[in-house]
């Protein structure tokens, strides 16, 4: 089983709260990501990293940021929540190298704001 | 545009029976398919991974099969448990630009067994 880990499992949380959503994994992985998944539907990527001090955005706009300074930790944080944020957040990482290597997934968070 | 097309969307099946899903994709290049088993309140799970010189890979009672040319892949579950609730992801890679590699995401099929 893979050893990456998320917390808060849940979070419920009112309009304009900071919060922040924490991802770890023990792997040494370089590649690690962010997915928003909403009930039903696919998994959109948010953001991702290749190492450390490396962020890009993805392929869903996502108002929330991330960073990487450590290659175990790629936290998300989200300024000023909002009702529309409310969805499951899912952190998953990956080698670097060889482009068949499959995705790690956390438990995920999910998040609720009211 | 790329997507990755499951069906049934939902499937409701005794223990013990067989089941197959299926996947239809227009991604491209076409790097490798994948599927997953995501529990309930869990995240994915990886079952296989086929890139385009196989066409079929099995994990235990799960067989999936990959069409190249036609860009279909199935996945089959045998003699199958109450564990195996669960939905089920279809995911196909493209390979851009320096190497690095697009995912996209089917919205899954919803597998319940019931006893």
């Amino acid at each position: 089983e893979a050893d990456i880990y998320q917390t808060p499992r849940y979070l419920v949380i009112g309009t304009g709260k900071k919060i922040t959503l924490e991802c770890s994994q023990t792997m040494g992985h370089d590649k690690m990501y962010w997915y928003q998944q909403d009930p039903g539907m696919e998994l959109h990527l948010i953001h991702y990293s290749y190492g450390v001090n490396s962020t890009e955005k993805g392929d869903l706009s996502s108002e929330s940021t991330v960073s990487r300074i450590r290659t175990e930790h790629f936290p998300l944080t989200l300024e000023s929540a909002r009702p529309s944020h409310t969805s499951q957040y899912l952190c998953a990482s990956s080698p670097l190298t060889g482009s068949n290597s499959p995705l790690h997934f956390g438990n995920g968070t999910r998040l609720t704001v009211t | 545009k790329n997507q990755v097309e499951q069906s049934p969307q939902s499937l409701i099946i005794l223990e013990g029976k067989n089941c197959t899903l299926q996947c239809n994709y227009t991604v491209s290049p076409f790097s490798n398919l994948r599927w997953y088993k995501q529990d309930t309140g869990r995240g994915p799970v990886s079952l296989t991974i086929m890139t385009f010189s196989e066409n079929t890979k099995s994990n235990g009672r799960y067989t999936a099969t990959l069409d190249a040319d036609t860009k279909q892949s199935s996945l089959h579950i045998t003699a199958s448990q109450l564990s195996d609730s669960a939905s089920y992801i279809c995911v196909v890679s493209a390979i851009k630009n320096f190497g690095n590699e697009k995912l996209t995401f089917g919205t899954g099929t919803r597998l319940t067994i019931i006893p």
